[in-house]
């Protein structure tokens, strides 16, 4: 079974524009996850979808927004974009909607979009 | 004060040894612990999970809760060159999705 799929891998954009990154979550799974990881840091949690429906926001600017399709994949868009939006931007996905303790909360990365604003 | 806490390393352990990597956590209503691991360039993969105080083994991986003193550990028996990689904790609060906060890695070495 593929994993959580990501595109594209790589991206160069310059300051003030706009990027739509794209996942597609593993077989089966309703809920997917943004995060953006700067070089030598933790992921930072950006957004959760699950069912189409916004479950939660991290603390980042307007400027980020995303949304979830009928067959569960998703898209994060940036806009305006700044130097200090350069960094890897995960999707993760998993099963449920991460409530509770159960094994169908466990949370699957995919490998990544490298965005690099200049 | 960061609410995940990793020593950033490198934590330099010989091939065999275990390697002891440790996280603490600000946020007393933390219920969920995850341990990932990285790669260079690689996305994060998640290793082990842990909900209860106490220890759980899966292969040669061991994580330790003690939710009292707010502290998660990884331990790494026989551990291999190939183990060398950051190792991410993460924790999240009960009913809080999927928002982890994650620490900011422990950067492993294991030398043949």
């Amino acid at each position: 079974d593929a994993g959580v799929t990501q595109s594209p891998t790589h991206l160069i954009k310059t300051r003030g524009q706009q990027v739509t990154l794209r996942c597609s979550p593993i077989s089966g799974h309703k809920s997917v996850s943004w995060y953006q990881q700067v070089l030598g840091q933790g992921p930072q949690f950006i957004f959760q979808y699950y069912e189409k429906e916004e479950r939660g926001r991290g603390n980042f600017p307007d400027r980020f927004s995303a949304r979830q399709f009928p067959n569960y994949s998703s898209e994060l868009n940036v806009n305006a974009l700044l130097l200090g939006d350069s960094a890897l931007y995960l999707c993760a996905s998993s099963v449920g909607p991460g409530q509770g303790l159960g094994a169908n909360e466990k949370l699957f990365f995919g490998s990544g979009t490298q965005l690099s604003v200049l | 004060q960061k609410e995940v806490e990793q020593n950033s390393g490198p934590l330099s352990v010989p091939e065999g040894a275990i390697a002891s990597l440790n996280c603490t956590y600000s946020d007393r209503g933390s219920q969920s612990f995850f341990w990932y691991r990285q790669y260079s360039g690689k996305s994060p993969e998640l290793i082990m999970f842990i909900y209860s105080n106490g220890d759980k083994e899966d292969g040669r991986f061991t994580a330790q809760l003690n939710k009292a003193s707010q502290y998660v550990s990884l331990l790494i028996r026989d551990s291999q060159p190939s183990d060398s990689a950051t190792y991410l904790c993460a924790v999240k609060l009960l009913n809080a999705g999927n928002m982890l906060t994650f620490g900011g890695g422990t950067r492993l070495m294991v030398k043949p």
